[in-house]
Parts: structure tokens; C-alpha cells; sequence
């Protein structure tokens, strides 16, 4: 079993649509979690870190369930803009660090 | 403005050629990485460094050399015994392991490629 699998892509979306990824982790030890944004051949960039009570930024919620070992993003109202792949990020020490473990990354397309 | 710059952002290897991928911070970052990322993976560690003049190796280190003899610099040096070096290859930095928030800062990577 892969430390952090997530949902196998591409999901194709039109716009104004809402979207879910999961994300499960092995490690129960875990203790940072984070949602990062890769456009192809571009860095990841840190959409959003992932708290015990769950948080949201704008359109993007995020919820993390400690006793199942998975993490979700939501995207709602999707925009064409939000064309990217997401990448599930975790790591057992807490913060940056050697140990953080990338997830593949889920496709999203957003269509007009 | 404080970042981390990668170059080259493309870069051609010939058989049997050592070459150095560059990497400098502005962020007084103590920690650095180098990931390598292939199409439908997640990253991988090759290298890390917690401190000047310290490093240690990752997951896949080997056919990989690094050095860090400033803070603010860390490169990589894929040898001619990485038989597959053709991928993307990231540098990141953070504030030392410890720091329960934190989060890794990214170049904007190089491709290398095989001739």
C-alpha cells in the first residue's frame, strides 16, 4: 500500500460545478496535512493546509478524519482557472521536512 | 522579494556527461531538498540538508551528489551513473523540522532530458 494514494484522474468538470478529492494516508502517526496546486511543468504551489476541524478558503474547503486516515479537498463553483492536478501532501513530524510524503497527484479539467 | 531560484529550467544531458542543477534561497531557509518528479508519480526525495555543510540522502540518491557550502545554496549534480535522469527535478526549502506549520517553498524546477 502506497504511504499516500489518492483518487486516480483526470476528472473532467464543467464549470460552476463542485468537485471532491480524497486523499488516504498509512502513517497514523501524521501530523501536517496540506493541499498543494501543480499546473504542468510548474512547481507545487501551497493551496491550503489541512486542519483537525476542517477549514476553508473561499471556495475550497478542506476536512481531515484522523480515525479513517483521509483528507478531502472541495472545490466548489469551479472556474476553468482551477484546471490543475492537486496534490495530497503528508507528513508524520509535522511541518516541511525530510519525511513529508507527496501524494500522485488527481487531474482536474474544468470545461466551459 | 524572497524565493527560491532553479536554473536551468531546461536542461540536455549527453551520455556519459555529469551535469549541475542550481539552486539558491533568499529565504534564510536552513533546511533544502531536491525532489525528483516523474509523469504520474508523486515526488521523491534525492537529497536533503538540515544545515551548512551537512546532507544526507533520500529515497533515491543514488547516480546523485549534492553539496552545501552556503546556506543560501544547494546544488545537484546528476552523474553519468543515473541511467535515467530524463524527469523534473524540484528544489524546495523550509524552516527546520520542528515547526508544526510549516511548509516547503519550491523553485520553479528544471527539466532535464537525455540527448
Amino acid at each position: 500500500r502506497k504511504e499516500v494514494e489518492q483518487d486516480p484522474g483526470p476528472f473532467n468538470v464543467p464549470e460552476g460545478a463542485t468537485v471532491a478529492f480524497n486523499c488516504t494516508y498509512s502513517n497514523s502517526a501524521s501530523q501536517s496535512f496540506f493541499w498543494y496546486r501543480q499546473d504542468c511543468r510548474k512547481e507545487p504551489k501551497l493551496l491550503m493546509s489541512v486542519y483537525s476541524s476542517g477549514n476553508e478558503d473561499g471556495r475550497f474547503t478542506a476536512q481531515l478524519n484522523r480515525a479513517s486516515q483521509y483528507i478531502s479537498l472541495l472545490i466548489r463553483d469551479s472556474k476553468l482557472s482551477d484546471s490543475a492536478t492537486y496534490l495530497c501532501v503528508v507528513n508524520p513530524l509535522g511541518g516541511g521536512g525530510f519525511k513529508t510524503i507527496f501524494g500522485a497527484g488527481t487531474r482536474l479539467f474544468v470545461k466551459a | 522579494d524572497g524565493g527560491i531560484t532553479q536554473s536551468p529550467k531546461y536542461l540536455f544531458r549527453k551520455e556519459g556527461q555529469n551535469v549541475t542543477l542550481s539552486c539558491e534561497q533568499n529565504l534564510n531557509h536552513d533546511a533544502m531538498y531536491w525532489y525528483r518528479q516523474d509523469p504520474g508519480q508523486g515526488l521523491r526525495l534525492i537529497y536533503y540538508s538540515q544545515i551548512v555543510n551537512d546532507f544526507q540522502k533520500g529515497d533515491i540518491a543514488e547516480g546523485y551528489s549534492v553539496s552545501r557550502e552556503k546556506k543560501e545554496s544547494f546544488p545537484l549534480t546528476v552523474t553519468s551513473a543515473q541511467k535515467n535522469p530524463t524527469a523534473f527535478y524540484l528544489c524546495a526549502s523550509s524552516i527546520p523540522t520542528g515547526a508544526y506549520t510549516d511548509r516547503l517553498f519550491f523553485g520553479s524546477g528544471t527539466q532535464l532530458s537525455v540527448l
